[in-house]
């Protein structure tokens, strides 16, 4: 079946302007992630939601980032006014519920003049 | 979650086993070592993962020490398409903070022909 997919798979902007980052977990998945990969790093995570719940934030860098899942689905990452030191690659990661691992897109590269 | 320690890179002769260790001293009872993996460009990969027990699948071993300081996960039989960065992880199972560890700079493994 279809795994985890995000859009767009490269995003080129200009310092200043905000980006908004897509996540389109596996259906029926209840727990998603988005993680933040700087080049030659390790992830780190940003935001958790698990179902209904209130998101688990406490990865977010800085107030410019946010982030919402729409209807238990769909998830968008927003950063506003981005700055040069945002470039990475935002990666994504759904969980079924009760299920150890995660399954993660392809993630997004994001570049920052 | 526990602090994981692993080496920066590691080569491996491909068909030789390649054992990758994972130091993790800070374990607490009831966290799990997870053991995922990143080829270039790619998400993150689960792999495996226990509690105390060592336990097989179809890609790995995972040996975890009777005092669980330490654990090795184990590629049997390596190819050229398993040198990537591998990522051990301790969390709490079941946790509605599942998945929020920090991955860390992991093991970069190449397998050479």
């Amino acid at each position: 079946g279809a795994g985890v997919s995000q859009s767009p798979s490269n995003k080129v902007t200009e310092k200043g302007k905000d980006v908004e980052l897509r996540c389109d977990p596996i259906s029926g998945h209840t727990a998603l992630y988005w993680y933040r990969q700087s080049l030659g790093q390790g992830l780190e995570f940003l935001i958790y939601f698990q179902g209904n719940s209130a998101p688990d934030k406490s990865g977010l860098p800085s107030d410019r980032f946010s982030a919402e899942r729409t209807g238990g689905s769909v998830s968008t990452l927003t950063i506003q006014r981005t700055q040069q030191e945002d470039s990475a690659v935002y990666l994504c990661a759904s969980r079924p519920s009760g299920a150890p691992e995660q399954f993660f897109g392809p993630g997004t590269r994001l570049t920052v003049l | 979650d526990a602090k994981t320690t692993q080496p920066t890179s590691m080569d491996c002769a491909e068909g030789r086993a390649a054992n990758l260790p994972c130091n993790h001293s800070t374990i607490s009872g009831n966290e799990y070592v997870y053991w995922y993996r990143q080829i270039h460009s790619q998400g993150p990969q689960y792999i495996i993962h226990g509690l105390k027990n060592n336990e097989t699948n179809e890609m790995a071993s995972l040996i975890i020490t009777e005092d669980r300081k330490s654990s090795t996960l184990i590629l049997p039989h390596a190819t050229l398409r398993d040198t990537a960065v591998y990522y051990c992880i301790v969390r709490v199972e079941g946790n509605t903070n599942a998945g929020k560890s920090t991955f860390g700079d992991g093991t970069t493994l190449t397998v050479k022909p």
